[in-house]
Order: C-alpha cells, then sequence, then structure tokens
C-alpha cells in the first residue's frame, strides 16, 4: 500500500492561533480523507478532500474551521483556525486503494494539543 | 449517532488467551474493516470483510460478519503483549465514508 506520512507530528499551540497539517501520500491516490479523534473517542470523519475542487464537509464541519487543500493526486493539508482547547485532538489523514471494497489505509496522526 | 458500538469496552486479558471483541452497526454495508491502534497512533489495517462474506482468517486473527444482526467480531488468538491496542471497526455503504465503533481497548498482561 502506499506510505502516507504526516507533519507535524505533534504540536502544542496556543489557542486563537492556527496549525496547518500536512498530508503526503507516496503514490498517486485519488480520495483522501481528514478525520480528527477527540481524547479517548473514535474517529469522525471531517472531510473528504477532492483534488482541484472544494473540499466535501461532514456534518459539524465547516471550510472556515477547517480549510482543505489538494492541489495533487499526493498532497494534502488541513488548517484547523482560530484554535480552542476543544480542537485538542489526534488528526488523521487516510486514502483508499485497491479494487472494489477499498481498503482505507491511514498516516500517523498528528496529536494536537491547545492551550 | 451512526457510529458503531463495539463491546467491551475495555478488555484484560492475560498472555495466551484468546481475546474477542463484538461490533454492530445500524446501517446496510458494503464491507467492514477492523484496524489496530497503539497509544494514540495512526491505525493499522488488519482485515476487510464484504458483507457477502461470513469468515474470514488472517494469521492469529478470526473475523466473522452476521449481516442479519448487523454485528461483527474479531478474534485474536493466543495473544501476545504486543497485541495490546485500540481495535476499532469500521463500516463503510459505499460512499467511501467509514463510521468507526466505539473501539474496544485491550490489554494483554505478560
Amino acid at each position: 500500500s502506499a506510505v502516507i506520512s504526516q507533519k507535524p507530528s505533534r504540536d502544542i499551540c496556543q489557542r486563537g492561533t492556527s496549525l496547518t497539517i500536512q498530508c503526503q501520500v507516496d503514490s498517486q491516490v485519488t480520495m483522501m480523507f481528514w478525520y480528527r479523534q477527540q481524547p479517548g473517542q473514535s474517529l469522525t470523519l471531517i472531510a473528504t478532500a477532492n483534488q482541484g475542487s472544494e473540499a466535501t464537509y461532514e456534518s459539524g464541519f465547516v471550510i472556515d474551521k477547517f480549510p482543505i487543500s489538494r492541489p495533487n493526486l499526493t498532497f494534502s493539508t488541513l488548517t484547523v483556525s482560530n484554535m480552542s482547547p476543544e480542537d485538542s485532538s489526534i488528526y488523521l489523514c487516510s486514502h483508499v486503494e485497491g479494487l472494489y471494497p477499498e481498503t482505507q489505509y491511514f498516516g500517523p496522526g498528528t496529536r494536537l494539543l491547545v492551550l | 449517532s451512526q457510529q458503531g458500538e463495539e463491546d467491551p469496552q475495555a478488555l484484560s486479558i492475560q498472555e495466551g488467551e484468546n481475546a474477542t471483541m463484538n461490533c454492530s452497526y445500524k446501517t446496510s454495508i458494503n464491507n467492514l474493516q477492523w484496524y489496530r491502534q497503539n497509544s494514540g497512533r495512526g491505525l493499522v489495517h488488519l482485515i476487510l470483510i464484504r458483507s457477502n462474506e461470513r469468515e474470514k482468517h488472517s494469521g492469529r486473527l478470526r473475523v466473522t460478519l452476521d449481516t442479519s444482526k448487523k454485528s461483527s467480531s474479531l478474534l485474536i488468538t493466543a495473544s501476545r503483549a504486543a497485541d495490546t491496542a485500540s481495535y476499532f471497526c469500521a463500516t463503510d455503504s459505499g460512499t467511501y465514508k467509514y463510521i468507526f465503533g466505539t473501539g474496544t481497548r485491550l490489554k494483554v498482561l505478560a
């Protein structure tokens, strides 16, 4: 499977600031996704990152808070804007590959703590 | 919430014993996948089972799927301390939007 890397692996940020998380895949993939995992919780899909067009957001998530870029088939960024302590989570990117049914693979995650 | 439920929430066993985790979901699915997560890191894909399959094996892992009951189970045989992790099921209804279960925290004692 394609290897996914994320940067940064972790960060501590002050409230009111923004952080951009990068996700790099070592081969071209069609679909990329961003998830949030709040402390002790399961994963929640934030949005689907679409190459060449605006991301598709899930209910409860908006572009102003989580702007996403997908400039090509191997790279995506997620920005967490105007952060508050409630944004402290692990943020994971993923992609799907293989013949249907595709398997979803995840990056190592970015652990964010907002003070 | 569409989120699946997993039970138990936490499981503690001795090394060498078998561990069984259950996942229930709410809507019809195309496939179900199981993942392992160590200490809040990224998720490792374990196994995928299609909706028309009833059982699948991979090494020490055995997954069953009962679509009539909307449930799946993951069995880890002869557990090892290295199996200590959180385990999640995730279902796909054909939209690529995977819905994750609440997870089971497994602790294997040496």
